[in-house]
């Protein structure tokens, strides 16, 4: 596609349930990115992948957020159990290249936990 | 670990320049970023620069690069309603992977 694509853009869920967040990225882009965005807060990084690999999972707030990358493309982030903390704009952004090559963000998913 | 900082609010007239201020605190940083957030949208780069820069001039944007104390500004000349929206600097450093983001920086622009 011509940039980078999330699904849903909103999603309304209640607390315990479980999530799947979804990433479509410029293809041909090796590397990719979640963030996730808090009102107020900065950008705070939770995963990276490089093609089907995940070299740095640091970022996950819990071992309730799983992500996965097949085929070098597409990503799902899952968050299991939800909480109402969870509550956030999940960004996924992607690059051709890592550090030194722009990065392309898509428009994130508003997750919204009741 | 490393750190960025912003101020989180600032507030211009049309018509004036804008200056977004962010200090960063990895020396070894490479690349320094400028994304443009509009509401319910992701972000766009706008600007970078290397750190063996000190400036660098697009149009109506300038950033300005100081080192020693750590320092990134983005001026915006003759602001619009349309420059409305959150910034984010953010840096990186050759040969990594990692992007570090500030908390953006929420510029409103009054008519």
């Amino acid at each position: 596609g011509a940039g980078v694509s999330q699904s849903p853009s909103n999603k309304v869920t209640e607390k315990g349930k479980d999530v799947e967040l979804r990433c479509d990225p410029i293809s041909g882009h090796t590397a990719l990115y979640w963030y996730r965005q808090s009102l107020g807060q900065g950008l705070e990084f939770l995963i990276y992948f490089q093609g089907n690999s995940a070299p740095d999972k640091s970022g996950l707030p819990s071992d309730r957020f799983s992500a996965e990358r097949t085929g070098g493309s597409v990503s799902t982030l899952t968050i299991q159990r939800t909480q109402q903390e969870d509550s956030a704009v999940y960004l996924c952004a992607s690059s051709f290249r890592t550090s030194g090559s722009e990065q392309f963000f898509g428009p994130g998913t508003r997750l919204t936990v009741l | 670990g490393e750190d960025v900082e912003q101020s989180l609010f600032l507030s211009v007239r049309e018509g004036d320049s804008s200056v977004i201020n962010c200090t960063y605190t990895d020396s070894s940083s490479t690349y320094l970023y400028w994304y443009k957030q509009e509401p319910g949208a992701g972000l766009q780069l706008l600007t970078y620069i290397f750190s063996n820069m000190d400036m660098k001039q697009d149009q109506r944007l300038t950033v300005l690069l100081n080192k020693k104390d750590k320092h990134l500004s983005l001026r915006i000349a003759d602001t619009q309603t349309g420059d409305s929206a959150i910034y984010f600097c953010a840096e990186s450093t050759s040969g990594t992977y990692k992007y570090i983001f500030g908390t953006g920086t929420r510029l409103k622009v009054l008519a």
